[in-house]
């Protein structure tokens, strides 16, 4: 069974700060990693991808892999109200469907 | 911008009947699937479908359930005999190639009663 854990939360951040948020898989043949936004009541909205280990950055965005650890964050720089929604991780690996975790509820605090 | 659209975005239902939900995805993407989630749970996976055939299905994906590509652009879902645990959004997304980004349209909420 291939699992994605997420810390459901809820996060709470000031405005401003840095928002981490993390994720672990369970199969080891997972390639891709995605993470989304969804607000309540929403579909999920892509923010970012990443395949290959370390970093990368997309705005105020930075999305981190370590395929050794299993690990997958999100980090989101100058967090601002509007943030606050459910980030959900997904995976893909040899079949192309994506495995969702249950997502993390973060709350910026104006 | 293109985006995926689905229609309706809200549909009611008397149980034991059919429903059909449909997807209209971008235009250049050739990977197309349902997910659903359930109010308070994770999105979950249905089917993947390419070249015209259902590649990938989950669990949940039963006899209950069928998809079609009834013509060059529409992905239709189709729940027989709905039951009260079918209430959901259910979700269409689109992808341009193997495990490459998903896009989701917005969704339509499925009232079973």
């Amino acid at each position: 069974q291939k699992e994605v854990e997420q810390n459901s939360g809820p996060l709470s951040v000031p405005e401003g700060a840095i928002a981490s948020l993390n994720c672990t898989y369970s199969d080891r043949g997972s390639q891709s990693f995605f993470w989304y936004r969804q607000y309540s009541g929403k579909s999920p909205e892509l923010i970012m991808f990443i395949y290959s280990n370390g970093d990368k950055e997309d705005g105020r965005f930075t999305a981190q892999l370590n395929k050794a650890s299993q690990y997958v964050s999100l980090l989101i720089r100058d967090s601002q109200p509007s943030d606050s929604a459910t980030y959900l991780c997904a995976v893909t690996g040899s079949a192309r469907q994506l495995t969702f975790g249950s997502g993390t509820q973060l709350t910026v605090l104006p | 911008e293109p985006e995926v659209t689905q229609t309706p975005s809200h549909q009611v239902t008397q149980m034991g009947q059919e429903v059909i939900l449909r997807c209209v995805p971008i235009s250049n993407h050739l990977y197309f699937y349902w997910y659903r989630q359930i109010l308070g749970q994770k999105v979950e996976f249905l089917v993947s479908f390419y070249n015209n055939e259902i590649s990938e299905k989950s669990e949940i994906f039963d006899d209950q359930f069928s998809v079609e590509r009834p013509d060059g652009s529409n992905f239709t879902l189709k729940i027989r005999s709905t039951k009260l645990e079918d209430s959901a959004m259910y979700f269409c997304a689109s992808s341009p190639g193997t495990n490459t980004e998903a896009f989701f349209g917005q969704g339509t909420r499925l009232t079973v009663v």
